[in-house]
């Protein structure tokens, strides 16, 4: 168990609706990493919050958008949903937010799988 | 541009040793990453290595950095079945950030 936690664990909708995922990272953490696992694109970086502030933006899509809250959970919405939205999202946790030490390792949640039909 | 490229499937017996193998293309890595993902779960750190070293070893697992080749080598001894698995290579993208790029993952199959 890394101690990040998301919910829900899975997630059945329809196109063109919208869903919130949801992730708390590790107990200290003030970094936290959404990623999208899906079968064709691989695991890609989706966006990172430092505490409370957007730090970097990777490939996501403008239906997407995130928030990190003053408690410091974060939340990943999805609007307008796609076929092709079905994935994997896995929300990581690091101390640090830069890469250049072993506080920057990224520890990940168990994911939430999102099926769109 | 930032790639990470990974064998796809490896079949070992059990008891033997395993050796998942990673290319990457950013010199500038300062840390790289091995994930592990069993079926329905999510993603394992299972150790991580600096870039001004050649070897870290931890248990079962040795990793070897070859910084010029920009090549990375997971080896895991006396393979057993619950070793069995998807393992990620990783590393940290450029531009002073801390996402990570990862591999397409290699899939681990030990057999008796």
């Amino acid at each position: 168990d890394s101690g990040v936690t998301q919910t829900p664990k899975h997630l059945i909708t329809a196109t063109g609706q919208r869903v919130t995922l949801r992730c708390s990272p590790r107990s200290g953490d003030l970094s936290v990493y959404w990623y999208q696992q899906s079968l064709d694109q691989g695991l890609q970086f989706l966006i990172q919050y430092y505490n409370g502030e957007e730090r970097a933006k990777g490939n996501i899509l403008e239906r997407f958008s995130a928030q990190q809250f003053p408690d410091l959970h974060s939340e990943l919405n999805l609007s307008s949903l796609e076929l092709g939205d079905s994935a994997l999202y896995f929300c990581a946790s690091s101390v640090g937010r830069s890469g250049g030490s072993p506080t920057d390792t990224q520890y990940f949640g168990p994911g939430t799988r999102l099926t769109v039909l | 541009g930032e790639d990470v490229e990974q064998s796809l499937f490896l079949s070992v017996r059990e008891g033997d040793s395993s050796v998942i193998n990673c290319t990457y293309t950013d010199s500038s890595s300062t840390y790289l990453y091995w994930y592990k993902q069993e079926p329905g779960a999510g993603l394992q750190l299972l150790t991580y290595i600096f870039s001004n070293m050649d070897m870290k070893q931890d248990q079962r697992l040795t990793v070897l950095l070859n910084k010029k080749d920009k090549h990375l080598s997971l080896r895991i001894a006396d393979t057993q079945t619950g070793d069995s698995a998807i393992y990620f290579c990783a590393e940290r993208g450029s531009g002073g950030y801390n996402k990570l790029i990862f591999g397409a993952g290699t899939r681990l199959a030990v057999h008796p």
